[in-house]
């Protein structure tokens, strides 16, 4: 089964400074990745997805991925911070057999002015 | 084009009784997911529907069950609610099953059960 990490449950970073948000995952293929990001009393927004076409995923509002097959990580970053950034953030990988999404435990981003 | 509602955004329930949640898949789609997002953790995968026919669940018991109807929209029932079903339980669409199909989120139900 897959299934995913993420480092930090809580990252705090000065308003304009660099945003990294740590994704190892397991998987015996392949995988299908995905960051969303959850604001409060809200729902997942996707922010960017890693389908094998190109290893640096952009997304929305500036934030990217790179994907590391040596590595097993799909870090994403964002070069300079902003207070709208302040959200949770969840890594996850698809199953084989389809959609059916496996979600790490998130971090949540403060960002201070 | 109008997104993935749920209904309702919060409910309070005492232990033993039943609930349904209500979703509104996107306009477009044919998949609909569950997911129950206890506090401090991420999202956990209840099962998913396609086309009407369930199509893959998560380890959840028996008393959780669904149903899709023919437009697309979907419930979600919980039977003999225990104190541990308190969490956010979000419905999710995409257009189709495939693995790198995108889910598009509701703002789910906040569940409490007390």
């Amino acid at each position: 089964a897959q299934s995913v990490t993420q480092l930090g449950s809580h990252v705090s970073v000065s308003e304009g400074a660099l945003v990294l948000l740590r994704c190892n995952y397991s998987s015996s293929v392949p995988p299908y990745l995905f960051w969303y990001v959850q604001y409060p009393n809200q729902g997942l927004q996707l922010l960017l997805k890693y389908t094998s076409a190109a290893t640096l995923v952009k997304g929305i509002n500036g934030f990217e991925a790179e994907f590391k097959k040596s590595e097993t990580s799909f870090h994403l970053t964002k070069p300079s911070a902003h207070m709208s950034d302040a959200a949770e953030y969840f890594c996850a990988v698809s199953e084989i057999d389809g959609n059916k999404l496996v979600f790490g435990a998130g971090t949540i981003l403060r960002v201070k002015s | 084009e109008t997104g993935v509602t749920q209904s309702p955004t919060h409910l309070i329930k005492t232990r033993g009784q039943q609930v349904t949640l209500r979703c509104s898949s996107q306009s477009g789609h044919n998949t609909v997911s569950w997911y129950q997002q206890a506090l401090g953790q991420g999202p956990q995968f209840i099962f998913q529907y396609y086309r009407e026919e369930e199509n893959g669940r998560g380890n959840f018991p028996p008393r959780f069950s669904g149903l899709q109807f023919p437009n697309y929209s979907s419930e979600l029932n919980v039977n003999a609610l225990e104190l541990d079903d308190s969490a956010l339980y979000l419905c999710a669409s995409s257009p189709d099953s495939l693995s790198n199909s995108p889910l598009h989120f509701g703002n789910g139900t906040r569940l409490t059960v007390t």
